[in-house]
């Protein structure tokens, strides 16, 4: 069962454009997202995150929105840049476990 | 920068062997966690412990195995290898004092083949 969903495995987009990236949760008591990237070889790095008592939070070129209704979160990059092309993981936790599950991942390409 | 050390970063073991793979985090990182990604996935919670202590599991068998240290280093053991445990392993560390912020700082990972 998988409690959280990135529908989309790649995403191509122009250099400037905007990017946006989709993230679906089933369980309800996950109260805090994160957004990852990774590049290959390389560890994930923490892009920003958001909690259940926001539904936007912002830091540069990055924003992330939460809409609890419809359990969906996405990240939108403005303006992208090449240097932006990564896989990005979307993941949820209930805050009291720290456990945190993870997407399948979105491979973004920006093309410049 | 994460802070975040993991050794070795590449290994290579043969079915039924065992392996340890350690990592160091951040100090006052209380809390470490590790995760498997198998390619083309998602990182997937192997276990998580606190002050020393396990304190919460993934849907992983008692052959993966953990220990915590007071100097915030810590080991993932895997017992009797399997081909599937083929995975990049990271080790994640959680501010836990004070605010929650909830990031997890990850190493660089330590890729597992077998063979």
């Amino acid at each position: 069962d998988q409690q959280v969903k990135q529908n989309s495995p790649s995403l191509s987009v122009q250099e400037g454009r905007i990017s946006i990236l989709n993230c679906d949760y089933t369980n309800s008591m996950f109260d805090y997202f994160l957004w990852y990237k990774k590049y290959p070889a390389e560890g994930p790095t923490f892009l920003i995150s958001i909690s259940s008592i926001k539904d936007k939070n912002e830091d540069g070129r990055f924003t992330v929105f939460l809409n609890k209704s419809a359990k969906h979160l996405s990240l939108h990059i403005v303006p992208s840049q090449p240097g932006d092309s990564a896989v990005y993981f979307c993941a949820a936790s209930d805050s009291g476990t720290y456990k945190y599950i993870f997407g399948t991942g979105t491979r973004l390409k920006v093309l410049a | 920068e994460t802070g975040v050390t993991q050794s070795p970063t590449h290994l290579i073991k043969t079915r039924g062997q065992q392996v340890t793979l350690r990592c160091s985090s951040q100090s006052g990182h209380n809390t470490v966690s590790w995760y498997q990604q198998a390619l083309g996935q998602g990182p997937q919670f192997i276990f998580q412990y606190y002050r020393e202590e396990e304190n919460g599991r993934g849907n992983f068998p008692p052959r993966f195995s953990g220990l915590q240290f007071p100097n915030y280093s810590s080991e993932l053991n895997v017992n009797a290898l399997e081909l599937d445990d083929s995975a990049l392993y990271l080790c994640a560390s959680i501010l836990t004092a004070g605010a929650y912020t909830g990031e997890l700082f990850f190493g660089e990972g330590s890729r597992l083949t077998v063979l």
